[in-house]
């Protein structure tokens, strides 16, 4: 099975500074997904970003990128200019690359954004 | 387009009732992922259907729980009898199998307290 580890149950960053988010994967499958998900307190979950295993280039998306180290079997997420609005959940996950969309999630940080 | 639609997004009801949550997956999307989440296992997958045909239940918890996708455009999450420890967030995704990265597209979720 897969397994998705987040060390940090919580994290905290001044506004516009940037925040890295830890998420080590474990997996054996030679093709896999690795996903960023943000969940803020109204409860819904938002795609942010994603990277393939065959991906030569860390993927990015505005102000999130994700550092993907495939020999440390690390996916971190980078949070760039930080703002009150990013305070929220930050959950990682991957898949196992053959059925889309069943991921494996961590258990997620809790990013807060002082002023 | 319209995401996708879970209702009722709050239910709160007494152990042994019956619970139904629905859900409407994005149109032409062929997966549909029921997800739980709570504070104790976080996010867990309980079931998904690809082209409304059940895949993979082993998630489901027990007996009590059963779903159903009679249509590409609607599908069930039956729990009966319902218990305090099935209070939870359920959320419903869909994803469309052609897409490269997989993206699972969340529903707002519906938020199941038993007393």
């Amino acid at each position: 099975a897969q397994k998705i580890t987040q060390t940090q149950p919580g994290m905290f960053v001044q506004e516009k500074e940037a925040v890295t988010l830890d998420c080590t994967y474990d997996t054996s499958d030679p093709s896999y997904g690795l996903f960023w998900y943000k969940q803020p307190s109204s409860g819904e979950m938002i795609f942010l970003i994603y990277q393939g295993s065959y991906d030569q280039q860390n993927a990015t998306e505005g102000r999130y990128s994700l550092n993907f180290q495939k020999a440390r079997k690390s996916a971190n997420l980078v949070i760039s200019a930080s703002q009150l609005g990013d305070s929220a959940m930050y959950f990682c996950a991957t898949d196992r690359g053959s059925t889309l969309g069943r991921l494996y999630f961590g258990r997620g940080t809790q990013l807060t954004v002082w002023p | 387009d319209a995401g996708v639609i879970q209702s009722p997004r709050h239910e709160v009801t007494e152990m042994g009732q019956e619970v139904t949550l629905r859900c409407k997956p994005i149109s032409g999307h062929d997966y549909l992922f029921w997800y739980r989440q709570t504070m104790m296992r976080g996010l867990e997958l309980l079931i998904y259907f690809n082209n409304n045909v059940p895949i993979d239940d082993s998630g489901m918890p027990e007996d009590r729980f059963s779903a159903k996708m009679p249509n590409a455009s609607f599908s069930t999450l039956k729990i009966q009898p319902s218990e305090p420890r099935d209070s939870a967030v359920y959320f419903c995704a869909s994803s469309l199998r052609e897409e490269d990265t997989g993206e699972l597209f969340f529903g707002e979720g519906s938020r199941l307290t038993v007393l």
